[in-house]
């Protein structure tokens, strides 16, 4: 079946470290994007990306980074400047072109906790 | 900036009762429309979504929502609430005036008591 691969489901980290999240999607998607969700405050773009070797800021960017080495792979990087991470990731994807390009297909969620 | 607003953060309904949440968006004269429903520390699965034509759509799990694009509002609908529908809701924005990107309001928490 396809669909987008979130890893890990829980994630917990110390202050001060770096972790990666993993988001695969088999859609053969172009678009790829990263979500971060906090309680009242729905979803907020962090990274976007239309293509491969492509992405761009979004809303919150600053102390994350990702990357986009393949189609099926949009790697989230949270990094020690990001000063309140613990949240709910998500990652989507869409098919790129026309009015099918808004409809975002979403993955289950990664849940980082900062000790 | 662009921005979609769900005026009712908790809705609490019987269950048989009707459902309506509302939405609204800022701006758009091609809005794309999009209904989302969250389960508890899952993602989020598409109920329905409206791109142009008939301005009542259809979705699934007996959903329907209504573009008004003189109330810029699409609001979702159900006739009739099960005890399974209890969950968040998010409405969603895209098209090219919110550079094909989709702004997210803050959801709706439905609680349905029997």
């Amino acid at each position: 079946d396809g669909g987008i691969t979130q890893s890990p489901k829980y994630l917990f980290r110390k202050e001060g470290q770096n972790v990666t999240l993993s988001c695969e999607q088999n859609l053969n998607h172009d678009a790829m994007y990263w979500y971060r969700q906090d309680p009242g405050q729905g979803l907020r773009l962090i990274y976007y990306s239309q293509i491969v070797n492509d992405f761009q800021k979004g809303d919150i960017a600053e102390g994350y980074s990702v990357s986009r080495e393949k189609k099926e792979s949009f790697p989230l990087t949270v990094t020690s400047a990001q000063k309140n991470p613990t949240a709910f990731y998500l990652c989507a994807s869409s098919p790129r072109g026309g009015s099918s390009y808004n409809e975002q297909f979403f993955g289950p969620g990664t849940r980082l906790t900062v000790l | 900036a662009q921005s979609v607003t769900q005026p009712d953060i908790h809705i609490t309904v019987s269950e048989g009762a009707s459902l309506e949440l509302r939405c609204n968006y800022s701006y758009g004269a091609t809005p794309y429309l999009f209904w989302y429903v969250q389960s508890p520390g899952q993602g989020l699965q598409l109920l329905l979504k409206y791109f142009s034509g008939d301005t009542l759509v259809q979705g699934i799990k007996g959903f329907e929502a209504e573009f008004k694009r003189s109330q810029s509002s699409f609001n979702l609908r159900k006739p009739s609430v099960h005890w399974s529908d209890a969950a968040e809701y998010f409405c969603a924005v895209g098209g090219m005036e919110y550079g094909n990107k989709l702004v997210f309001g803050a959801g709706t928490i439905l609680r349905v008591k029997s």
